[in-house]
């Protein structure tokens, strides 16, 4: 059982750059999450999708963040016109459909792709 | 509000000593709780979680969990920490009010101190 992987691990661009992280959730599971953690804080919900459905967005999910999973497997998050405060660490989850055996939808994360924005 | 509020943001305990680390959460209705951890510069691990039945439940790492839904509460214990348990760990509440994802709260520091 491989893990959710995400590359790049780090990416360090400048302001107003896009830049592309790629997620390849665990293989057998059909819910994908993207989050966010800055500094000191938890990880904040950006978006979900089961199979290739966009399900749910965040607030945080500003016009300038797009994310795609086109054939329900990997997902690609991108960044347009970075800015500075989006530096963070972005976070990719995976996990099986909420059913008897996982009434509580258990996520599992990936290792991360962290953001500086010079 | 539907929070999680991690009360200590550092903790520091001997190695060997026992440990505790506080979760209250704000939910209507019987929540679906987690504890995560990650070392620094990594993902989070699920140590732990809580559906329903038994209050007390075990994880991985010698951790293990208690809900109490009296205190609305999910800490989190070990009875002897070990260096290498020095890393953040957070708290999580699901459930339907929450659709499909987690919430966080904002974790707890701890160090190990030999």
């Amino acid at each position: 059982d491989t893990g959710v992987s995400q590359n790049p691990r780090h990416k360090i661009t400048k302001r107003g750059q896009n830049v592309t992280f790629r997620c390849d959730p665990i293989s057998e599971h059909n819910r994908l999450y993207w989050y966010r953690q800055t500094l000191g804080q938890g990880p904040e919900f950006l978006t979900y999708f089961q199979n290739e459905a966009q399900l749910e967005k965040s607030r945080l999910l500003s016009d300038r963040f797009s994310a795609e999973r086109p054939k329900g497997s990997f997902s690609t998050l991108e960044i347009q016109r970075t800015e500075q405060g989006d530096s963070a660490m972005y976070l990719c989850a995976s996990s099986w459909p909420r059913d008897s055996e996982n009434p509580g939808n258990t996520i599992y994360f990936g290792e991360g792709s962290w953001l500086t924005v010079v | 509000a539907q929070s999680v509020t991690q009360p200590d943001i550092h903790i520091t305990v001997s190695e060997g000593a026992s440990l505790e680390l506080r979760c209250n959460y704000s939910y209507g209705a019987t929540p679906y709780l987690f504890w995560y951890v990650q070392s620094p510069g990594q993902g989070l691990q699920l140590l732990l979680k809580y559906f329903s039945g038994d209050t007390l439940v075990q994880g991985i790492k010698g951790f293990e969990a208690e809900f109490k839904r009296s205190q609305s509460s999910f800490n989190l214990r070990k009875p002897s920490v070990h260096w290498s348990d020095a890393a953040e760990y957070f708290c999580a509440v699901g459930g339907m009010e929450y659709g499909n994802k987690l919430v966080f709260g904002a974790g707890t520091i701890l160090r190990v101190k030999s």
